[in-house]
């Protein structure tokens, strides 16, 4: 696609509810990554996925949350049993996982979680 | 660890003031260097990036050096317009395939 397509834009959930976020990334990148962007901070990384490797992980803040990817398409993170401190802007970028312009990430426009 | 401090905001400017966004890191290494930007209602977007020390890297009137002696990257602008306002980040990107830091941001805010 021409950019990064996140689905939904916003999301509305109760406490204790599981929830799926989507990502598209731009066709032919290699590389993506989730970050999380609460109120008011810096984005904080959660997980990068690079072709077929195993993905990097260090990033996730407890074992609620999850990611997955199928080749180089589309990634879903999912959250389960959503706290309220979940709540927070989910970000995906993607980029050529090499090359001269690897270290370039497009992001989406974001999916705004609130946990009721 | 990696990090990334940038001055807190927000800064309001009248248009045509001089724009400096402070920002200093610490890293492993040998980091690139990013300005992003988000404007209102947008995903972040990259503004401009450096490679290795003292690159300079520029684009719409922005302006930032890798400088390695003083692990800073700022970012200047000579004249702000009141479409530069949005929320800046800065950030780090490292290892083969450059897990970026961010800093918080620090929203701009020009004013006519």
């Amino acid at each position: 696609g021409a950019g990064v397509s996140q689905s939904p834009s916003n999301k509305v959930t109760e406490k204790g509810k599981d929830v799926e976020l989507r990502c598209d990334p731009i066709s032919g990148h290699t590389a993506l990554y989730w970050y999380r962007q609460r109120l008011g901070q810096g984005l904080e990384f959660l997980i990068y996925f690079q072709g077929n490797s195993a993905p990097d992980k260090s990033g996730l803040p407890s074992d609620r949350f999850s990611a997955e990817r199928t080749g180089e398409s589309v990634s879903t993170l999912t959250i389960q049993r959503t706290q309220q401190e979940d709540s927070a802007v989910y970000l995906c970028a993607s980029s050529f996982g090499t090359g001269a312009y690897k270290n370039i990430q497009y992001f989406g426009a974001g999916t705004r979680l609130s946990v009721l | 660890g990696d990090s990334v401090t940038q001055m807190e905001g927000p800064v309001t400017l009248s248009e045509e003031a001089f724009l400096t966004i402070n920002c200093t890191y610490t890293a492993t290494g040998y980091p690139s260097l990013f300005w992003y930007v988000q404007y209102p209602g947008e995903g972040l977007q990259l503004l401009l990036k450096a490679t290795k020390a003292d690159d300079k890297g520029s684009n719409k009137g922005f302006e930032a050096t890798y400088r390695k002696e003083t692990t800073s990257f700022h970012l200047e602008k000579g004249s702000v317009q009141v479409s530069d306002s949005a929320v800046y980040f800065c950030a780090l990107g490292v290892g083969g395939y450059q897990k970026v830091t961010f800093g918080t941001g620090t929203k701009l805010q020009v004013i006519p």
